[in-house]
C-alpha cells in the first residue's frame, strides 16, 4: 500500500539552527501539507501546497517556515532559526486532490535544545 | 470556523468490552468527516471516513462510526475491544476543496485486561 514517507524520524538541534524536514508523498497525490502537534495537544494545520505553491497556511506558519517542493518526488518543510516552542511532531500528509482522504506520514520529532 | 471537539479526553475500557468515542464536528458545508488513530509515538493512521451516502460507515480493525446531522456528531465505535487498541483517537473534518483538515484534541483509550 503506497505511503508517505518521512525523515528524519527524529530530530534534535540546537536553537537558532535551521531545521529541513523531508517528506516523500504518495506518488499520484497533487495536494501535500504539513501539520504539527505539540506534545499532549492537537494537530494542527501548518501548510497546503498544490501546483508549485502554498495554497492555504495557517496563521503558525510565519516566515520562519517555508515550504518546498526541490524535484518531482520531495517535499520539505524549512524552519528558519528553531526556538525551543517549535519542538513538535511534524506530519507530512498528502492527498490526490483537495477535500478528498489526507494520508499521512510516521512524523518526524524535533527537540530544540 | 470549522472545529471539533472530542469531549472524552480519556476512556478506560475492558478488553473485549464495547467501546464509543464522541465526536462533535461545526462547519459551515457539509462535512468530511475522518477518525485516525495514533500508536505511541507513530503516526496517524486512517480508521475510517465519511464523505457522502450510507451514514453508519465501516473502517479498519473492526471500528465503525455514525454520521448524525442533526447532532453534528460523528461517533466512533466498536462492538469489542482489543488491547492493541490502546491508542489515541483523533475525530478530523473538512470539505469538498478545503485544503485543510481541522483535529479534535483526542481520546486517549486505555485497555485493562
Amino acid at each position: 500500500e503506497p505511503e508517505v514517507t518521512q525523515t528524519p524520524s527524529h530530530q534534535v538541534t540546537q536553537m537558532g539552527q535551521e531545521v529541513i524536514l523531508r517528506c516523500v508523498p504518495i506518488s499520484n497525490h497533487l495536494y501535500f501539507y504539513w501539520y504539527r502537534q505539540i506534545l499532549g495537544q492537537k494537530v494542527e494545520f501548518l501548510v497546503s501546497f498544490y501546483n508549485n505553491e502554498i495554497s492555504e497556511k495557517s496563521e503558525i506558519f510565519d516566515d520562519q517556515f517555508s515550504v518546498e517542493r526541490p524535484d518531482g518526488s520531495n517535499f520539505t518543510l524549512k524552519i528558519r532559526s528553531t526556538k525551543l516552542e517549535d519542538s513538535a511532531m511534524y506530519f507530512c500528509a498528502s492527498s490526490g486532490t483537495a477535500g478528498n482522504t489526507i494520508y499521512f506520514g510516521e512524523g518526524s520529532w524535533l527537540t530544540v535544545v | 470556523a470549522q472545529s471539533v471537539t472530542q469531549p472524552d479526553i480519556h476512556i478506560t475500557v475492558s478488553e473485549g468490552a464495547s467501546l464509543e468515542l464522541r465526536c462533535n464536528y461545526s462547519y459551515g458545508a457539509t462535512p468530511y468527516l475522518f477518525w485516525y488513530v495514533q500508536s505511541p509515538g507513530q503516526g496517524l493512521q486512517l480508521l475510517l471516513k465519511y464523505f457522502s451516502g450510507d451514514t453508519l460507515v465501516q473502517g479498519i480493525k473492526g471500528f465503525e462510526a455514525e454520521f448524525k446531522r442533526s447532532q453534528s456528531s460523528f461517533n466512533l465505535r466498536k462492538p469489542s475491544v482489543h488491547w492493541s487498541d490502546a491508542a489515541e483517537y483523533f475525530c478530523a473534518v473538512g470539505g469538498v476543496a478545503d485544503y485543510k483538515l481541522s483535529f479534535g484534541a483526542g481520546t486517549t483509550v486505555t485497555v485493562r485486561a
